[in-house]
């Protein structure tokens, strides 16, 4: 089964750019969530999808949104780029939610804002 | 606002030692406490994960300890390999479809 995949993997954009992050959950899983992960303040939540619907989202500006499709595939979206939104941006995948079942993490996009 | 504080932050242990890693929360819904492991240039994998009605769970060389009524956790690395050389994230959740994750442990493991 092919894991969780996430395009592209490197971004450079520059500040005030927009930029639109795309993630395929492995087959069958539902739920999707995203994590920001940087060196000062590790892995924070951003949003979660089930069934096209968000669940939860975390403590982020409003420029960060994200949705969901038909068939569990998800983006992300951050517009008006700042410097400090360079990361490692991170899907994973469960089939109903994280801690009912396994949550899968894909290798990331790393985003660079200059 | 960490709601899961993790230490230590790094640990350079010898092939074959323990690696002892320490979690603490203050959130009592939390009931779900996984560790996952990152590699350099890799998403996190799960490792092992314990809900608060077990104290102690094995998997392997890797061994989770819970006390529900310190709200602390902690994994442990036995026999630790160079291969086990990684950054571990403790984590909790509340059932809000949401992971809050430690700030992360680099383990060093030398031959």
């Amino acid at each position: 089964k092919a894991g969780v995949t996430q395009t592209p993997r490197y971004l450079i954009k520059t500040r005030g750019q927009q930029v639109t992050l795309s993630c395929s959950p492995i087959s069958g899983h539902r739920s999707v969530s995203w994590y920001q992960q940087t060196p000062g303040q590790g892995l924070q939540f951003l949003f979660e999808y089930f069934s096209e619907t968000q669940r939860n989202k975390g403590n982020f500006p409003g420029r960060f949104s994200g949705r969901q499709f038909s068939n569990s595939r998800s983006e992300m979206n951050v517009s008006t780029l700042e410097l400090g939104d360079s990361a490692l941006y991170l899907c994973a995948s469960s089939l109903e939610h994280v801690g009912a079942d396994t949550q899968y993490f894909g290798p990331g996009t790393r985003l660079t804002v200059l | 606002q960490q709601q899961v504080k993790q230490s230590p932050q790094s640990l350079i242990v010898q092939k074959g030692g323990i690696s002892i890693i320490n979690c603490a929360y203050e959130n009592t819904a939390f009931d779900y406490f996984p560790w996952y492991q990152q590699f350099p240039g890799k998403g996190p994998a799960l490792l092992i994960a314990i809900r608060p009605d077990v104290s102690e769970k094995k998997e392997g060389r890797f061994t989770i300890s819970f006390n529900k009524s310190a709200k602390q956790f902690s994994l442990h690395i036995m026999d630790s390999q160079p291969g086990d050389s990684a950054t571990y994230f403790c984590a909790a959740s509340s059932n809000d479809y949401k992971l809050s994750f430690g700030a992360g442990t680099t383990v060093t493991v030398r031959a």
